[in-house]
Formats: structure tokens, sequence, C-alpha cells
């Protein structure tokens, strides 16, 4: 089943404790993206990546770092998390950036305490 | 930079045909994509309008106007399902979706 996956689904942590959130996508999509979303703002843009070791900012990338080692995985890391990053966490893929379907993942809910 | 304007909320009865209107103001503009979320889950993806005109698929259409700066999704023969959140992005060459605030669609019986 072609699929974008997520780990965890939901994360209670505390202010300064690294951590990561995986995405992993089956269909061989070169593009990917992370989004937060938070009441009244809509999906916002974190980080996207084009392909492998290609990654680049979108709308509100601070206080995140991605990688793209491989294809199918783009990793969301969190250094130093803060109560303001407390969202709903998405992940994406696409064949290709510049509009079409892209598919997302189910989500991570992540506190921050 | 880009930015999109949708309605906060309609509401409609089963049956009834919706249309959500959605405005953009964007550099580099490619294209107009409409996603659906039901509480919370996963967006998944409804249409993509590249060129002006209207795209049908099943009960579900989408239309664009570039000299306007403006589409719409119209939703026919509303069920109680389609009650969601919806979603215009617009797609700004390699980068980024940049997506509306949403709406929310509440079908009543």
């Amino acid at each position: 089943e072609a699929q974008v996956t997520q780990n965890p689904r939901y994360l209670i942590t505390v202010t300064g404790k690294k951590l990561t959130v995986t995405c992993s996508q089956n269909m061989n999509h070169e593009y990917m993206s992370w989004y937060r979303q938070d009441p009244g703002l809509g999906l916002r843009q974190i980080y996207y990546s084009m392909n492998v070791e290609v990654t680049d900012k979108g709308d509100v990338p601070e206080g995140y770092k991605v990688s793209r080692k491989e294809k199918r995985n783009f990793p969301l890391i969190l250094e130093s998390p803060s109560p303001n990053q407390t969202s709903l966490y998405f992940c994406a893929s696409s064949l290709a950036s510049g509009g079409g379907e892209q598919f997302f993942g189910p989500g991570t809910r992540l506190t921050v305490l | 930079g880009q930015s999109l304007e949708q309605p906060s909320e309609v509401t409609a009865v089963e049956g009834a045909i919706v249309q959500i209107n959605c405005t953009y103001q964007t550099s580099g503009f490619y294209g107009l994509s409409w996603y659906q979320q039901h509480d919370g889950g996963a967006p998944t993806f409804l249409s993509y309008n590249a060129l002006d005109g209207l795209e049908e698929t099943g009960r579900f259409s989408s239309f664009l106007s570039r000299s306007d700066s403006y589409g719409y999704l119209l939703l026919q023969e509303l069920q109680m399902k389609d009650s969601a959140s919806y979603f215009c992005a617009s797609s700004g060459g390699y980068s980024t979706l940049t997506f509306g605030k949403g709406t929310m669609l509440l079908v009543s019986p």
C-alpha cells in the first residue's frame, strides 16, 4: 500500500529534550515536506526537500532541523523543543513540487511542557 | 510571499450545492490545489488547477481565474460525510505549497 508513515503519532515531552519525528514514504517520491498545523492558522511549511541531500527552509523553520540522507526518509529534528512548538505535525511527499497531489502522513501530535 | 484568503466557515444542508472561494496574492504562482481534512486527520488531495477554467471530479469541481487571482471549490449533492475543513493551497514552483487557513464546512440534515 502506497503511504506516508510518521512516528510517533503522539508525543508529550519537556522543554529542551531533543526529539526526532520520523517520516517515511514508499512511493519513491522525490519531494518531501514538513508542515505544522495550529488552530486558526492552517498548515504552514517548515522545511522541504527536493531530493536526497537537498533541503530548504519553508515559512516557519526556526527551531527545527531536517535531513534527507535517503530518498524515502525525511526526519524532523527538534534540538531543544519549546512550548511554542506544541502543534500537530504532518509530513508529505509528492512526485514533484510545483503543484499536484501531495500525500500526507497521519500526523504527529506533539506537546512540549 | 504568498497569502490566501478563504471563508472560515460555511454551512449547508444535505443535497445542496456549496461554493468555497479562495483569493490569493502570490509571487511566482504555479497553480491552486484543494485539500480536505476531517477532524485533525491527514489532509487529502481533491483537485489541482494550473490553467484557467473548471476541473470536474465527480461531485467536486474546482475553478481558477489567474487574471482575478481567484479560485473556488464547488461541492454538489452534499452529504453528511462532506463535513470537514477545506483548504486551498497555492504552489509557487519548486518549493512552496502555501495553505489558506481553511474553511470549515458544516452539513446538516
